[in-house]
């Protein structure tokens, strides 16, 4: 059973601050990586994804991979109110026979206070 | 572009009774997917398309039947609903297998 797990909160920061979003995974063959957004009662957002060990910016957000390590977080710089939300993360990875499995974490709830 | 389409938005089901829970995309993508989500759990999968005439069991298949019907259009049916399929639903639809999803807004499913 390939497992994702994150820190479920709530993580809360002060507005203008980074907050930090950590992510592990079990599966050392998992291939691509993912970030959701999802306010309370709606759906899941794409933020970012990586396939690659390192960082990779998007405006305000950055992941980061360290497949070594067996982890994947997402940094938000310059945190807002609205950024006040539940992250998830998702890693996917190959199943056998042109199948890929993708596993949600459970999320971690961020709160910005202004 | 309305993206990914969730019809009905909300339900209220008795037990034994049966209901198929629509989903359409307008992105032209190849897979389709259906997951539930409750508290607690995270998202879990119940059924995937990875192709138009494809279907394959996910994490909690058990109590759902699903029909890729076009490349657009991947419908969830339960055929006697139960409390304990009382969740949120969530369609998505990624362009392949090993591309980023895009969901819909979700139904949200009472059993009672």
């Amino acid at each position: 059973q390939k497992e994702v797990e994150q820190n479920s909160g709530p993580l809360s920061v002060p507005e203008g601050a980074i907050a930090s979003l950590n992510c592990t995974y079990s599966d050392r063959g998992s291939q691509s990586f993912f970030w959701y957004r999802q306010y309370s009662g709606k759906s899941p957002e794409l933020i970012m994804f990586i396939y690659s060990n390192g960082d990779k910016e998007d405006g305000r957000f950055t992941a980061q991979l360290n497949k070594a390590s067996q982890y994947v977080s997402l940094l938000i710089r310059d945190s807002q109110p609205s950024d006040s939300a539940t992250y998830l993360c998702a890693v996917r990875s190959y199943s056998g026979a042109g199948s890929y499995q993708l596993t949600f974490g459970k999320g971690t709830k961020l709160s910005v206070i202004p | 572009n309305a993206g990914v389409t969730q019809t009905p938005k909300f339900q209220v089901l008795k037990t034994g009774q049966s209901m198929t829970l629509q989903c359409a995309q307008d992105m032209n993508h190849n897979s389709m997917y259906w997951y539930r989500q409750d508290p607690g759990m995270g998202l879990r999968l119940i059924y995937y398309s990875a192709s138009e005439g494809t279907t394959d069991k996910g994490e909690v298949p058990n109590g759902y039947n699903v029909s890729r019907l076009n490349k657009r259009e991947f419908s969830l049916r339960l055929e006697s609903a139960a409390p304990s399929q009382t969740s949120v639903y969530f369609c998505a639809s990624s362009e392949n297998v090993d591309s980023p999803l895009h969901f819909g807004n979700g139904t949200r499913l009472t059993v009672t």
